[in-house]
């Protein structure tokens, strides 16, 4: 069975600190899907970012970086300069290939509450 | 904005009674999702719709099901309901079955009183 693991539950810092996001993910697949949603207070989720299990390239956008790391089932979120209005709850989410019976069923890390002090 | 519409935004009901969330994909997508985020489970998959049949169940109780219309419009029923369905419902939707990004909606806040 498919899991993810966000192990921190709440970061708070202060405005343009730099701050790393953790995710660790189990799954049998060897074909699978990674994501990074963002939930502002609003409520809306957000999407960040896809990447599929066979491209470990990282990415960079703005002031978002994804660390993608097979060999130790982790997906990381760096944002750099954090901003106040980068105050959301952030969930990291595993989808299976199309092998599996999950199709595209996206199971969610338990989200880590990232707050930014001006 | 996702492109994602659902409604209603907020629905207040009793126990026992029956409600239907609404979902209209965005245009192009043939796949439709519903989640469920409550503070104790957190975000849970409940279904997958594909074109119009359903492709995927997840931990979705018997007292729910759902539907997708020859428009892809999609909806969920909730029946009998109980103060533990009090959660926000999204549904979200994606070009194919598998592997793509999925667009989430606004989300329906249920509150069963």
């Amino acid at each position: 069975a498919q899991k993810v693991t966000q192990a921190q539950t709440e970061i708070s810092v202060v405005e343009k600190e730099d701050v790393t996001l953790d995710c660790v993910y189990e799954t049998r697949d060897t074909t699978y899907y990674l994501f990074w949603y963002k939930q502002p207070p609003s409520g809306e989720l957000v999407f960040l970012i896809r990447r599929n299990s066979f491209d470990e390239q990282n990415e960079i956008s703005g002031r978002y970086s994804w660390n993608f790391q097979k060999s130790t089932s982790s997906f990381n979120f760096t944002i750099t300069a954090s901003q106040v209005v980068d105050s959301a709850v952030y969930f990291c989410a595993l989808s299976e290939s199309l092998g599996g019976t999950s199709y595209g069923k996206l199971t969610f890390g338990q989200g880590t509450i990232l707050t930014v002090h001006p | 904005d996702s492109g994602v519409t659902q409604t209603p935004k907020h629905l207040i009901t009793a126990t026992g009674q029956r409600v239907t969330l609404r979902c209209s994909p965005r245009s192009g997508d043939l796949s439709v999702y519903w989640y469920q985020q409550s503070l104790d489970q957190g975000l849970q998959f409940l279904i997958q719709y594909y074109n119009g049949e359903e492709r995927a169940k997840g931990n979705i109780l018997e007292r729910f099901s759902a539907q997708q219309f020859p428009d892809l419009h999609s909806e969920l029923n909730l029946s009998s309901l109980e103060l533990g369905d009090s959660a926000l419902y999204f549904c979200a939707s994606s070009v194919r079955l598998a592997g793509d990004e999925q667009y989430f909606g606004p989300g329906t806040r249920l509150t069963v009183t």
